[in-house]
């Protein structure tokens, strides 16, 4: 346990349809963070939050959109995906963001798969 | 090319065998970091590192700041070992993830 905990675990989706992962953290924590990991690629950064402000958005695309209600809380809403966004999404926070070498807590990801 | 490089891509070590994953990264970096990633998905912390070396329990992370290396170590591994290990070069604004070395100890 990281204290950081991501829903739901597995999300199977068509490309019509809209989903959203959420991440939660009890770590007092101020910066969040979402990441894309796909097979046999480095993980890819897609948003950082710092303070609930968006601070990052690695032109990911519009069909992948974040939101940040409090610091505890993220989500990222997923609709019209394609099948190339299959891939495990892990959810992080740390520090406030540019605390230069902070740690990074991950979540267990969600397991997505677009049909 | 990535601005982290992790070797060996894939490893199977028996029981007990000693385990050297290396790190090279191009970019100047505030920390360097070495992660683990169980099947499932979940990823752990293991170091975080600017200079010289650690040590927790069978494992032990160095890095040479000159070289732009860094070697993460497993002392006498074990079957709970097999994971995947990330490494990743934190610049104090971004950071830069390797392609993680999986690593199978059988026993």
């Amino acid at each position: 346990e990281t204290g950081v905990t991501q829903t739901p675990r597995h999300l199977v989706m068509g490309m019509t349809n809209k989903k959203s992962l959420k991440c939660e953290q009890h770590l007092g924590h101020n910066a969040m963070y979402w990441y894309k990991q796909s097979a046999k690629k480095p993980l890819e950064l897609m948003f950082v939050y710092n303070f609930k402000e968006q601070t990052e958005n690695n032109s990911v695309p519009s069909r992948f959109s974040p939101e940040c209600p409090n610091s505890s809380h993220l989500f990222l809403h997923l609709h019209t995906l394609q099948p190339e966004d299959s891939a495990l999404y892990l959810c992080a926070s740390s520090h406030a963001r540019g605390a230069g070498g902070d740690t990074q807590y991950f979540g267990p990801g969600t397991r997505l798969t677009v049909l | 090319k990535n601005e982290v490089e992790q070797s060996p891509q894939n490893l199977t070590a028996q029981e007990g065998e000693f385990i050297t994953i290396n790190c090279s990264y191009s970019v100047g970096i505030s920390a360097l970091h070495w992660l683990q990633q169980h099947p499932g998905g979940g990823i752990v912390s293991l170091f975080m590192l600017s200079s010289g070396k650690k040590k927790h329990g069978r494992l032990i992370a160095t890095i040479n700041i000159q070289e732009k290396h860094s070697s993460l170590h497993i002392t006498a591994s074990h079957p709970r070992d097999s994971a995947v290990y990330i490494c990743a070069a934190n610049t104090g604004n971004q950071f830069y993830f390797g392609t993680g070395t999986s690593l199978t100890v059988i026993p």
